[in-house]
Order: structure tokens, then C-alpha cells, then sequence
């Protein structure tokens, strides 16, 4: 299973863009790449995903280099409700599997 | 997003009895279900995965005796921890997914303490 790395916590100014990098070396051609966030004590929620292309949509953008082995999810305009865990996922290949790893702790500061 | 509910939200029970929590896809057929396990301040643990009408399959290290897993339909799983102990103790999250959607939806979760 492709594991993903990134960094454990993250500042960002109200109003400004959050970019949230995600390293997954290991991904093989048909896996696609998920973020999903969780707001303390809440059930995680689905943001965006990607295979190849880059992604957008209203929440964020999904910017996916070219060889794949690492993504940014972009919150255009972070807001204090956009204060929570982010995690970069690799869905398990010809399964819905998503095997969770630590995450970004994302504090929006005003 | 497709909505999943997750009951009772929050539950406290005495050390030896057995807690059931349900998962519910509100307004689609979830064919598959998964339910995770979060410990404070750590990152969601999936424990197994359940197809409508089969058994479930378990991840390594989860025991199938004490965490029973039911898929009767396509619109409601359930979880029940046997004979539970305070290690059990623990943020109970499930979501679902169907063939004609690429995401899994997340319910609220379900909070267990265990004393």
C-alpha cells in the first residue's frame, strides 16, 4: 500500500491560501490520491480527489506533479473554520480501502 | 456529499456488557461499509471492511470475535463491541461507499467509554 508523508502541523493567515504538501513516492500508476479533513471530534470529510490531472472544485485544488510522487492540496482563501487535520490518502489499488496516515494539523490564524 | 448517520452519538457502558452502534447511508445504497477506530490525539485506524450481504473482512490485529460487524442491507451496518473492556474505549467512525461513487462518506462518529 502507497503510504503518504506530510508534515505534521501547518500555519496560515485568515484570508490567505493554505497549501498542503503531501509526498507519496511510492504510488503506482492507477492509484489515485484522496484528501479528506477532520474537524476535532467529527467524522472526516471528503475534500477532493485525483489521479493524474490537477483538480478543482469548490472546497480546494488538487495540484498533481507530473511523475505522481507528490500533490498540494490548495485552500484558496482559508477561513478559521478550515482549522482541522488534513490527511493526503492513496486509495488502495482495485479496492475502496483508504489507509489513514498522521496528517497536517492546519491552525488558520486571524 | 451523500449523508451517513452514526447512533447513539456518544455512549458510556459498564465493563463487561456489549455496546451495539449503527451506521445508516440516508440517502444512498452503501455496498460497502467500513468502520475505523480512533484513539485521542491519533489518526483513524481502519478495522474492517463489510459488503451488503457477506461477512466482513477484518485488518490484521482486529479480533472478528469481539467486534461484530452485521451488513444486512444496503442502507444500515452495524457494530457491536462484546464484552467490552476501558481499552476499548475509543472514537468509532464508519462510512460507505457504492459502486457509482468514487468516495467514501463518513458518519459523525460514535464516542464509547467503557468504565
Amino acid at each position: 500500500d502507497a503510504k503518504t508523508t506530510q508534515p505534521p502541523s501547518m500555519d496560515c493567515a485568515e484570508g490567505r491560501a493554505a497549501n498542503l504538501p503531501c509526498n507519496h513516492s511510492t504510488i503506482s500508476g492507477n492509484e489515485y490520491v484522496y484528501w479528506y479533513r477532520q474537524i476535532h471530534s467529527q467524522g472526516p470529510q471528503y475534500i477532493i480527489h485525483g489521479l493524474k490531472n490537477n483538480e478543482t472544485n469548490e472546497m480546494a485544488s488538487l495540484i498533481i506533479t507530473e511523475d505522481r510522487k507528490s500533490s498540494t492540496l490548495i485552500l484558496p482563501h482559508a477561513t478559521l473554520r478550515d482549522t482541522a487535520v488534513y490527511y493526503c490518502i492513496v486509495r488502495v489499488y482495485n479496492t475502496d480501502k483508504l489507509i489513514f496516515g498522521t496528517g497536517t494539523r492546519l491552525q488558520v490564524f486571524p | 456529499g451523500a449523508v451517513v448517520s452514526q447512533h447513539p452519538s456518544r455512549v458510556i457502558c459498564k465493563s463487561g456488557t456489549s455496546v451495539k452502534i449503527e451506521c445508516r447511508s440516508l440517502d444512498f445504497q452503501a455496498t460497502t461499509m467500513f468502520w475505523y477506530r480512533q484513539f485521542p490525539k491519533q489518526s483513524l485506524m481502519l478495522m474492517a471492511t463489510s459488503n451488503e450481504g457477506s461477512k466482513a473482512t477484518y485488518e490484521q490485529g482486529v479480533e472478528k470475535d469481539k467486534f461484530l460487524i452485521n451488513h444486512a442491507s444496503l442502507t444500515l451496518s452495524t457494530l457491536t463491541v462484546t464484552s467490552a473492556h476501558p481499552e476499548d474505549s475509543s472514537f468509532y467512525i464508519c462510512s460507505g461507499t457504492s459502486e457509482y461513487q468514487e468516495t467514501q462518506y463518513f458518519g459523525p462518529g460514535t464516542r464509547l467509554l467503557v468504565l
